[in-house]
């Protein structure tokens, strides 16, 4: 079974840009969540999403949004970008959000840098 | 409300020695507690997770991790480090049930000393 794609694998952007990263989750897995990790704040969780609704949503600003679709890839935008916004990105999912014991399975990431 | 706390931030050991990671959590709720492994740029591996169905919980490459409910602790071993031990983990708690919100600890990295 394929594991948790990501693309790109890495992207190189200016500041004021904007940027869509892509997630496409483990076959039969409905649920997929969003990081942030930097060296400085460490992993930070942006959102889950499941069957196409966002369930949860952490502390960081309406710059950043993603959407799920039917087939339960997500994608993930951030608009104007900032220096600060220059981090891995990691994808996760799980198959439910639900039930006991159910992990997450995470993707390589996307290495976004921004100059 | 959950939270969960990784008492060190870095960890050091010399090869051949035992590894302890410390995990300590707070959940309203009967927890799932997970560990995790992540090697430098990559993503996050999962080590091993707590079930129920057992107590002290094994999992790869010989880590094992043992659920203390009387101390809300779930502390990550390891008999005998190895140079390929040296990672980040993370200490996870959601809940076992209902909507299961995941929280991360802040990381412990391992460095392994030939």
């Amino acid at each position: 079974k394929a594991g948790v794609t990501q693309t790109p694998r890495y992207l190189i952007k200016t500041r004021g840009q904007q940027v869509t990263l892509s997630c496409s989750p483990i076959s039969g897995h409905r649920s997929v969540s969003w990081y942030q990790q930097t060296p400085g704040q460490g992993l930070q969780f942006l959102f889950e999403y499941f069957s196409e609704t966002q369930r949860n949503k952490g502390n960081f600003p309406g710059r950043f949004s993603g959407r799920q679709f039917s087939n339960s890839r997500s994608e993930m935008n951030v608009s104007t970008l900032e220096l600060g916004d220059s981090a891995l990105y990691l994808c996760a999912s799980r198959k439910t959000v639900d039930s006991s014991y159910n992990e997450q399975f995470f993707g390589p990431g996307t290495r976004l840098t921004v100059l | 409300a959950q939270s969960v706390t990784q008492l060190d931030s870095h960890v050091s050991v010399s090869e051949g020695t035992p590894v302890l990671l410390r995990c300590n959590y707070s959940s309203s709720y009967s927890p799932s507690l997970f560990w995790y492994v992540q090697h430098p740029n990559k993503g996050l591996q999962l080590l091993l997770k707590y079930t129920s169905a057992a107590t002290l919980v094994k999992g790869i490459n010989g880590f094992e991790a043992e659920f203390k409910k009387s101390e809300t602790s779930f502390h990550l071993t390891k008999p005998s480090a190895h140079m390929s031990d040296a990672a980040e983990y993370f200490c996870v708690v959601s809940r076992s049930g209902g909507y299961q919100k995941v929280t991360f600890g802040i990381g412990t990295k391992l460095q392994v000393i030939p």
